[in-house]
Order: C-alpha cells, then structure tokens, then sequence
C-alpha cells in the first residue's frame, strides 16, 4: 500500500519558470510533509517542510502547499534553475512512529 | 563536516559473503535510521533507534539484516549471506527528537555479484 504518491515520474522544465511537484498521501496521521533532493549516488538533501497544521511554507525560490482536506501537496520551485535538475521526493513523517515514508520520487529536468 | 557519514561509500560482494556498513549520525542526534533504496523507488525504512534502542524493524529486514547502536553514537548493518536482491543503496539518515527534518548520509552502494 503506497501512502505517499508521486504520480509524475518526470518533469521538464525552461529555465526561469515554474516547476510544480505534485504528492497524494493517503494517511491523515502524517504530521509533517518534507521534499529531499537527491542527485544520482548521494543520499537525500533535505530542502524544505511543512507542518499538517499549514497550508503554506517558503524559503527562498521554494515554496510547499498543503492541502490537507484533499491530501495533496506541492513544492513550487521558481525561477527554475539548471541546477535544480535532480530527483525530488516527497516524505510524510509520523509522529507516532517517527517514521518517514517516501514517494517514488520525480525527475526533475530544467533546460538552459 | 558535521553531516551525517557512511562507510563504505561502495561495496561489491560475492554471494553468500556478510558485509557491515558503518553510519555516524550527527553528534547530538538521538535518532537514527536506515533505509533501503533501489532503482526507480523512494527510499524504504529497514530500521530506526532512539539513542542505543532499535525501537522498530521493517518487515522487509529479514533474519540476515541485523542493526547495531551499541553506545548510542554510530550505528551498523550487518547482512549475512548476501543474496543479488540485497543490491541497492543503503541510506542512513539522523534526527533529532522534537524535530522533524531526518538528515541523510551519502549512502552505500552495495552490488552483490
């Protein structure tokens, strides 16, 4: 059972525009949602996080939505970088298990 | 740095051989985890602690997977009699209770062959 779902395996982007990636969850349990960033043969770089009990955090370029009532969020990333290119993955964090539970991830291309 | 590390950054096994990886979590986290991840997939959760306790383990860490955080610092997994499924990138990655962000190590790569 996938609780965590990234529906798009793939993204490209022109550089200076908006990309938009999309996660379903399916457990309203989850506490806390985080997007990582990973480029291939590195771990996971954490990027940004939102607590169930908002709707919107920001930093810098990024920004994530929640949108509790249809279990869905989204990292906004703009202007798009070429450095940006990487594979994002959404994770939802319980607090009653401390467990994270990722999405399969999306690709994440920006072109110069 | 002050990250999280992990050793060996690679491994390549025979069959049936045991290897152990080594993870330092960040020096005043109290939790650790290990996640699996192969090709294609998000990372999968094998195992987490609470300073030297191993308070849940996945359904996917069979017998031959054991996990070690003796002193509550660093931690290891051990698989024993490596099979070619076992192939993937092992993920450490350390939090501090109280927060919610988990801090990843660059991972091992293991090829059992």
């Amino acid at each position: 059972d996938q609780q965590v779902k990234q529906n798009s395996p793939s993204l490209s982007v022109q550089e200076g525009r908006i990309s938009i990636l999309n996660c379903d969850y399916t457990n309203s349990m989850f506490d806390y949602f985080l997007w990582y960033k990973k480029y291939p043969a590195e771990g996971p770089t954490f990027l940004i996080s939102i607590s169930s009990i908002k709707d919107k955090n920001e930093d810098g370029r990024f920004t994530v939505f929640l949108n509790k009532s249809a279990k869905h969020l989204s990292l906004h990333i703009v202007p798009s970088q070429p450095g940006d290119s990487a594979v994002y993955f959404c994770a939802a964090y319980n607090s009653g298990t401390y467990k994270y539970i990722f999405g399969t991830g999306t690709r994440l291309k920006v072109l110069a | 740095d002050t990250g999280v590390s992990q050793n060996p950054r690679h491994k390549i096994t025979k069959r049936g051989q045991n290897v152990t990886f080594r993870c330092d979590p960040i020096s005043e986290h109290n939790r650790l985890y290990w996640y699996r991840q192969t090709l294609g997939q998000g990372p999968e959760f094998l195992t987490y602690f609470q300073n030297e306790a191993q308070l849940e383990k996945s359904r996917l860490l069979s017998d031959r997977f054991s996990a070690e955080r003796p002193k509550g610092s660093f931690s290891t997994l051990e698989i024993q009699r490596t099979e070619q499924g076992d192939s993937a990138m092992y993920l450490c990655a350390s939090s501090l209770a109280g927060t919610d962000e988990a801090f990843f190590g660059q991972g091992t790569r293991l090829t059992v062959v």
